[in-house]
């Protein structure tokens, strides 16, 4: 069946380092890939997607990466502050449905 | 611009009640989706609305949900009769375009507590 997988333990880094989230795939083939954010007892909010003909895409702090023979993608937030302390949830996304289909998030934290 | 809006945030119902979730999504947004989280697990699809029909309601879990859109606008989730393992939050959402990747808005979700 199909998998999504995020680091469940929490990632903790200093504010001003690169925080680095994986979201892993199996027995799927995404043609899409969207990042969101999730705040406690809030909804998710959409960040990014990327294809799946695109190695990289790129919004102000954030990069995400998706590599289709790893069925990985990376999410990177640079400099990174108190502020984006949330939980980050990928959901792949095929080609013929807007459905998407969670992982169950990594959460965040960002110490000053 | 409102986003899309869910009613009630918060509910305790006694099992073997019935709720009713509402969404209203955002003006001129044809697609509309619930998806719910149960304590501990991840987000999961429920069901796509285009317009006033089913598109795909593969998500759904068992005949006590019932979800509607009359009209085309707002949409209804009703949970008869509810079950304890039916706790968690319901999101709903919506889109502008029915294809894939395509931005999809969250509601901040309503919170089902069956006692």
């Amino acid at each position: 069946s199909q998998k999504i997988e995020q680091n469940s333990e929490a990632l903790n880094i200093q504010e001003g380092k690169t925080a680095t989230l994986t979201c892993n795939y199996t027995n799927y083939s995404p043609a899409y890939l969207q990042w969101y954010r999730q705040d406690p007892g809030r909804g998710p909010v959409f960040l990014l997607l990327i294809r799946e003909n695109e190695k990289e895409k790129r919004k102000e702090r954030l990069k995400v990466t998706f590599d289709t023979t790893l069925k990985q993608s990376l999410f990177h937030i640079t400099a990174s502050q108190p502020a984006d302390s949330a939980t980050y949830l990928c959901a792949p996304q095929k080609s013929n449905t807007g459905k998407l289909i969670f992982g169950q998030g990594t959460t965040l934290q960002v110490k000053p | 611009e409102a986003g899309v809006t869910q009613f009630p945030s918060h509910s305790v119902i006694e099992k073997g009640q019935t709720v009713t979730l509402r969404c209203d999504p955002i003006s001129g947004h044809d697609n509309l989706y619930w998806y719910r989280r149960v304590m501990g697990k991840e987000i999961k699809f429920l069901l796509h609305f285009v317009k006033e029909s089913k598109q795909d309601e593969s998500g759904m879990p068992n005949n006590r949900f019932l979800a509607e859109r009359t009209g085309g606008t707002y949409s209804t989730l009703k949970v008869q009769p509810a079950e304890l393992e039916d706790s968690g939050v319901y999101f709903c959402a919506s889109s502008l375009d029915r294809g894939p990747g395509n931005t999809i808005y969250f509601g901040e979700g309503s919170w089902l507590t069956v006692v």
